[in-house]
């Protein structure tokens, strides 16, 4: 298993701001991947997070407005860029070990609201 | 398209054995059936999955059909704990596939 803790926990931000989402993983993993859940929606996969590369991004997300790190095995950051209202949403991180991971170790979120 | 169909809402009494049912009837011979579940304000939770065989852990079974065009998870004693929303999400087993999240069950265990 893995523990996931993400910061901030949660956020109010300003409309044409930006904001970094951290996520850090007790233990080397594998996979890394960025979901959205918008109110009262399920989960959307915005990309898997490769380490030192470029992150793979799901259709109708791209990197100016998500742009994505992950420097190392336990470590990923997603941006939140020139918010607007939309933005307002949970994201969470995931992790997977192996390259065909059968459980995904979700972190707690990241609440965010844009004003 | 929605590979997988679920039912929006069902309630459950407390210490009964919940029943949550799933079709996939599309589904592919590598295509696996997981179960996650989220709790509010929480990340989602891993479950269980299965191919083809009936599967059980600590926390629940699934069941899946001969044809497979259908699974059923239960929770043979569901608590009040076990409240949350239901994802039953088919994925094959190839590197790369990551899961799909629909709109899930919501399950409310009643006292």
């Amino acid at each position: 298993s893995a523990v996931i803790s993400q910061k901030p926990s949660r956020d109010i931000c300003q409309r044409g701001t930006s904001l970094t989402i951290q996520c850090q993983v007790d233990s080397q993993v594998t996979m890394m991947f960025w979901y959205r859940q918008q109110p009262g929606q399920s989960l959307t996969l915005i990309a898997t997070a490769n380490q030192g590369s470029e992150a793979t991004y799901e259709s109708g997300f791209v990197i100016d407005k998500f742009p994505i790190s992950r420097p190392n095995l336990t470590f990923s950051t997603l941006t939140v860029s020139n918010m607007s209202p939309e933005d307002s949403s949970i994201y969470l991180c995931s992790v997977g070990f192996g390259l065909r991971p059968n459980e995904q170790f979700f972190g707690p979120g990241t609440r965010l609201t844009v004003l | 398209d929605a590979k997988t169909t679920q039912p929006t809402s069902m309630d459950c009494a407390e210490g009964r054995a919940a029943n949550l049912p799933c079709n996939h009837s599309t589904i592919s011979g590598n295509e696996y059936v997981y179960w996650y579940r989220q709790i509010h304000s929480q990340g989602p939770q891993y479950i269980i999955h299965g191919l083809k065989n009936n599967e059980t852990n600590e926390m629940a079974s699934l069941i899946i059909t001969e044809d497979r065009k259908s699974s059923t998870l239960i929770l043979p004693h569901a608590t009040l704990r076990d409240t949350a929303v239901y994802y039953c999400i088919v994925r094959p087993d190839n590197y790369g596939q990551n899961f799909v999240f629909g709109p899930g069950t919501r399950l409310s265990v009643l006292p």
